[in-house]
């Protein structure tokens, strides 16, 4: 059976920590993982994956594969308020004929001033 | 930025009513989904679309029906909502080409 799973499940840190939320996958035929971030409502993207190794990169916030030990982690460094949220993470994987995500239960960040 | 737009983005309505939660694009992608997410749980997907006339359930069973008439619209419809239909519906699209999703911003449905 295709699973995500993201630890930790909650967090709580302050204004300035930096945090690595962790995401490992068991599924066939992977394509790409992506991380999302969820506010009050619909998840926004955040980043692709498909490649081990290489890092990417946004601001404050920066990921990485490792497809052979099928994990990814996703750093944010000097976190804001604004940073709290909760942190998909979603597996694209082919299956049946066709392409689907598969979510992790997600991270929940809260960050305080 | 994805241009995804879903209507209402709440709804209270009572048992045995026929619904239809709108979702529409602006950006041509062929796919689009439904997913179904209860607070603090996964989400999972209901149905998607391939593109016009191309509908299929998801993983997770749904009484509800979709459909695609043009690309650009991917209607959810419930013949007869259910307290057990409460959730919250996030409708999302992705082009062939990258298939990263982009998400609308949820209907909130509540069923007395």
């Amino acid at each position: 059976e295709d699973k995500v799973v993201q630890s930790p499940l909650s967090l709580v840190v302050h204004e300035g920590d930096t945090v690595t939320l962790n995401c490992s996958y068991e599924v066939t035929n992977f394509r790409s993982l992506l991380w999302y971030k969820q506010e009050k409502k619909a998840p926004t993207f955040l980043f692709m994956l498909t490649s081990s190794g290489i890092e990417k990169k946004s601001g404050r916030l920066s990921s990485i594969l490792d497809k052979k030990e099928l994990f990814s982690i996703l750093n944010i460094t000097a976190t804001q308020t604004g940073d709290s949220a909760v942190y998909l993470c979603a597996v694209d994987l082919f299956s049946g004929g066709y392409n689907k995500l598969i979510f992790g239960a997600g991270t929940r960040l809260a960050v305080h001033p | 930025e994805a241009d995804i737009y879903q209507t209402p983005r709440y709804l209270v309505i009572g048992t045995g009513k026929k619904i239809t939660l709108e979702c529409s694009q602006t950006m041509g992608h062929d796919k689009m989904y439904w997913y179904q997410q209860d607070p603090g749980m996964e989400l999972h997907l209901i149905h998607y679309s391939y593109g016009v006339n191309s509908t299929e359930k998801g993983d997770l069973s749904s009484e509800s029906t979709v459909s695609r008439i043009r690309t650009e619209h991917f209607p959810l419809t419930l013949e007869s909502a259910r307290p057990s239909h409460t959730s919250q519906y996030l409708c999302a699209s992705s082009e062939y080409r990258t298939d990263t999703q982009y998400f609308g911003p949820g209907t909130r449905l509540t069923v007395l």
